[in-house]
Parts: structure tokens; C-alpha cells; sequence
């Protein structure tokens, strides 16, 4: 049974970059799509992007210019980067397992991790 | 603005059949697979229907899932207390290249 563990600062100020870090615990890191998620307080999902093992990425075309997902496949993980975050960037990030690239086919999460920027 | 369209609140009795409706366009749920995904207070979002109509293992056969042309519907038979909770459709989008969701569904059991 595949888990998802994620960590990282929770508290930013403005035009800070947020770091985010994901494990993976208890099954295959290869085959799949390692993606993030975000959803702001009281609000709805949005996708952030995707990465595979071989570090092929994807990203919202909304957030590319601020996005780098990158992977560690010797320690089974990936990370999550957005520079110049704003008050909009608040919100509960989730990492997440994709089976098939870009589809929203997520069956196993991570807990999520708020993050709040505030001045 | 969420690119796919769900009434914000859904009720229903214990026992009771409901359905949850997702507006999309030919950019996503016509030409695409549709997602649901139930989401607890506090929890992770829980895959419940994926390819518009398949249950993943554990996933009870009260949840189905069908989709019509731009529309996509979510069902759940024999309503219980413990569904309580937020549900969100998903579609990959061909114009954006993306997944996009629906806003959100908050259902009560009354």
C-alpha cells in the first residue's frame, strides 16, 4: 500500500518561494506521475503540475513561470518550488500518485500541507 | 471561476438517492474521461468514480458515475450519514492541458 508523506514551511512572507517535499513509502516510484495540488481555504482543487521519474514535467500553463517540480529517485521523492508567492498562493498543497500522464486519476495522497503567506 | 460547472450545495434524507451534476464543454467532459472525487472536513480528496463510470476497489456500488455529451453526473443510492462531504469532478482539458475541476459540492444529509 503506496503512502504519501509530505513536508515543508508553512509560513511565508510575499515573494518568498515555497518549498514543498513529498515521499513516497511502500511502493513503485517508476511508471507513474508524482503531481501537486493545491486548494485554497474554502475553496476548490487546482492541479499545480506533474513529474515522472525520469523527470519529464507538466505544469499549469497559469503557474509555469513560477513552478519547478523536481524528483529524487534515489530517495523516493519529489519537491515542489513557486517563487514569488503572494496572499493567492495560500492554500493546502497535496502531492499525489497519477497513473496516466495530465489525467486527474490521483488514488493515493499525500496528508497536505498549508501554507500561508503573510506579511 | 472553476472551468466545470456543480451547484454549490446538494441534501438529501438517509435512504435517499441523489445525483450531482458537472457542466463542462467539448474541451473536457465531451472529449475526455470525467472524475469524482469525495472530500472529508480536514482529509485528503478520495478518488470515487474514475473514467466516468468505474469504481475503484472498496468504493461502494452506491457512488456511480455516467456522462452525457458535455454533462457528467455523479449518483449515490441509499444515502448515509457518513457521505457528508464536498465532491469535485474532474476532466482533463484539451484547450488549457490540463485537468480542470469542477467548484465543489457540499452535500448534507438531513
Amino acid at each position: 500500500q503506496v503512502q504519501l508523506q509530505q513536508w515543508g514551511a508553512g509560513l511565508l512572507k510575499p515573494s518568498e518561494t515555497l518549498s514543498l517535499t513529498c515521499a513516497v513509502y511502500g511502493g513503485s516510484f517508476s511508471g507513474y506521475y508524482w503531481t501537486w495540488i493545491r486548494q485554497p481555504p474554502g475553496k476548490g482543487l487546482e492541479w499545480i503540475g506533474e513529474i515522472n521519474h525520469s523527470g519529464s514535467t507538466n505544469y499549469n500553463p497559469s503557474l509555469k513561470s513560477r513552478v519547478n517540480i523536481s524528483i529524487d529517485t534515489s530517495k523516493n521523492q519529489f519537491s515542489l518550488k513557486l517563487s514569488s508567492v503572494t496572499a493567492a498562493d495560500t492554500a493546502v498543497y497535496y502531492c499525489a500518485r497519477g497513473s496516466v500522464p495530465g489525467t486527474p486519476f490521483w488514488v493515493a495522497w499525500g496528508q497536505g500541507t498549508l501554507v500561508t503567506v503573510s506579511s | 471561476q472553476s472551468v466545470l460547472t456543480q451547484p454549490p450545495s446538494a441534501s438529501g434524507t438517509p435512504g435517499q438517492r441523489v445525483t450531482i451534476s458537472c457542466s463542462g464543454s467539448s474541451s473536457n467532459i465531451e472529449s475526455n474521461y470525467v472524475y469524482w472525487y469525495q472530500q472529508l472536513p480536514g482529509t485528503a480528496p478520495k478518488l470515487l468514480i474514475y473514467r466516468n463510470n468505474q469504481r475503484p476497489s472498496g468504493v461502494p456500488d452506491r457512488f456511480s458515475g455516467s456522462k452525457s455529451g458535455t454533462s457528467a453526473s455523479l449518483a449515490i443510492s441509499g444515502l448515509r450519514s457518513e457521505d457528508e462531504a464536498d465532491y469535485y469532478c474532474a476532466a482533463w482539458d484539451d484547450s488549457l492541458s490540463g485537468p480542470v475541476f469542477g467548484g465543489g459540492t457540499k452535500l448534507t444529509v438531513l
